[in-house]
């Protein structure tokens, strides 16, 4: 099984601030036709997870263009350029590029300091 | 679009309980679903997939155990969980996945399932 590996595991900032998250997967997350199936979610607390970006850097509808994701292969990254109060929670990245089974990130908290 | 889970609750060890996803708001026949659960104070761990055509999947910590069904007439998923483990007590949630980029796309609000003596 993909074993998909986030850091850091808490992330501190502030209002305003810039910040980035890392995936990275244990095998190569390109399919063999073509696209990659790399996927980010917010879970805001006491909340049901939300989709933010699709195929690595696809905005959902609906979704603040703050949010930026990136990255190809085995390594994958989600930046917000300006947190704002409504985006701390825990991020999980997805993949369905070898799946089943479909496996999630271990999560980053993000917070304010 | 709009997922509601329903059916959780406390039960035994060793006993049976099964989960229920109304769909609204899409046409539910045409899309694959997923269950997925979470543990208390833990991340998100797939657990089941069931195609439009009803070809089914299981998660192998779950397989022989849970059952993942869906009744289009009546837009709603179902997981069976039977031979029920401590270590199955988690939130539930189901998800629709959208086709073209096989992403999990709505998530329901979750059903919680304890499984303790």
């Amino acid at each position: 099984d993909v074993v998909l590996t986030q850091t850091p595991p808490t992330l501190s900032a502030t209002i305003g601030q810039s910040v980035s998250i890392s995936c990275r997967s244990s095998q190569s997350l390109l399919h063999s036709n073509g696209n990659t199936y790399l996927h980010w979610l917010l879970q805001r607390p006491g909340q049901s997870p939300q989709l933010l970006i699709y195929s690595v850097s696809r905005l959902e509808s609906g979704v603040p263009n703050r949010f930026s994701g990136s990255g190809s292969g085995t390594d994958f990254t989600l930046k917000i350029s300006g947190v704002e109060a409504e985006d701390l929670g825990v991020y999980y990245c997805v993949q369905g590029t070898h799946a089943p089974p479909w496996t999630f990130g271990g999560g980053t908290k993000l917070e304010l300091k | 679009v709009q997922l509601v889970e329903s059916g959780g609750g406390l039960v035994q060890p060793g006993k049976s309980l099964k989960l229920s996803c109304s769909a609204s708001g899409f046409t539910f026949s045409s899309y694959g679903m997923h269950w997925i659960r979470q543990a208390p104070g833990k991340g998100l761990d797939w657990v089941a997939y069931i195609s439009s055509s009803s070809g089914t999947v299981y998660a192998d910590a779950v397989k022989g155990r849970f059952t993942i069904s869906r009744d289009n007439a009546k837009n709603t998923l179902y997981l069976q969980l039977n031979s029920l483990k401590s270590e199955d007590t988690a939130i539930y949630y189901c998800a629709r996945r959208r086709a073209r980029e096989g992403v999990m796309d709505a998530w329901g609000q979750g059903a919680s399932v304890t499984v303790s003596s």
